[in-house]
């Protein structure tokens, strides 16, 4: 049972553009919404996190919006550089939870 | 920040054998880890939840008699494939859960081992 819709599958993005990345999720008891940022190989590694009291977070070029009303959530990433290229995976999990990942995003940033 | 490690980083092994993989918090206790599995160009699966000192829990449609998994100490969880097959080669990655930190259910990943079965 798919919980956390992630969109789009792939995204190619110029370098100083802005990379969007959108979540949807079903289960009203999340109340964490982690994105995470895997290279090839590799674990992924915590990017940000918001709370669904917070409507938007900013950490650096890293921005997450959230919309509870409608159970969604995005990542942008402001100033895009070839470096971010990466899979970023959205995900949610309630208090002592699962955490459960949506399908990921692909991300190319040209430069 | 918490760091999580695991061992080996890859193996490969003849269809037929047993391959155990260690995951370790080194600077904090972890009485909840987590084993996801992912396949190239795929999300991360949770297979099991380990907790320290009892049995894990697992995932819908996973073998727990395939998958061992033991947790024996507070920093230490292990997953053993047992009589791995080609079907089993992936990338397994932990996951564990700082219950002291700031955010309690905030998960910290290890670096991934990639199993690959002859």
């Amino acid at each position: 049972q798919q919980q956390v819709k992630q969109s789009p599958q792939s995204l190619i993005v110029q370098k100083g553009g802005i990379s969007i990345i959108n979540c949807a999720y079903e289960n009203t008891a999340f109340d964490y919404f982690p994105w995470y940022q895997q290279f090839p190989g590799k674990g992924p590694a915590l990017l940000i996190a918001i709370r669904p009291d917070v409507s938007e977070k900013k950490e650096g070029r890293f921005t997450i919006s959230f919309n509870k009303s409608a159970k969604q959530f995005s990542l942008h990433i402001m100033d895009s550089q070839p470096g971010d290229s990466a899979t970023y995976f959205c995900a949610a999990t309630f208090e002592g939870g699962k955490l459960i990942f949506g399908q990921g995003t692909e991300l190319s940033v040209k430069p | 920040g918490a760091v999580v490690s695991q061992h080996p980083s890859r193996v490969i092994c003849k269809s037929g054998t047993s391959v155990k993989i260690e995951c370790r918090s080194l600077d904090f206790q972890a009485t909840t880890m987590f084993w996801y599995r992912q396949f190239p160009k795929q999300s991360l699966m949770l297979m099991a939840t380990s907790n320290e000192g009892s049995k894990a829990t697992y995932e819908q449609g996973v073998e727990k008699d395939k998958f061992l998994i033991n947790h024996a100490s507070l920093t230490l969880s292990t997953l053993t494939v047992t009589s791995a097959h080609p079907e089993d080669s992936s990338f397994y990655i932990c996951s564990a859960r700082n219950p002291a930190g700031d955010i309690s259910n905030e998960q910290f990943f290890g670096p991934g081992t990639r199993l690959t079965v002859l």
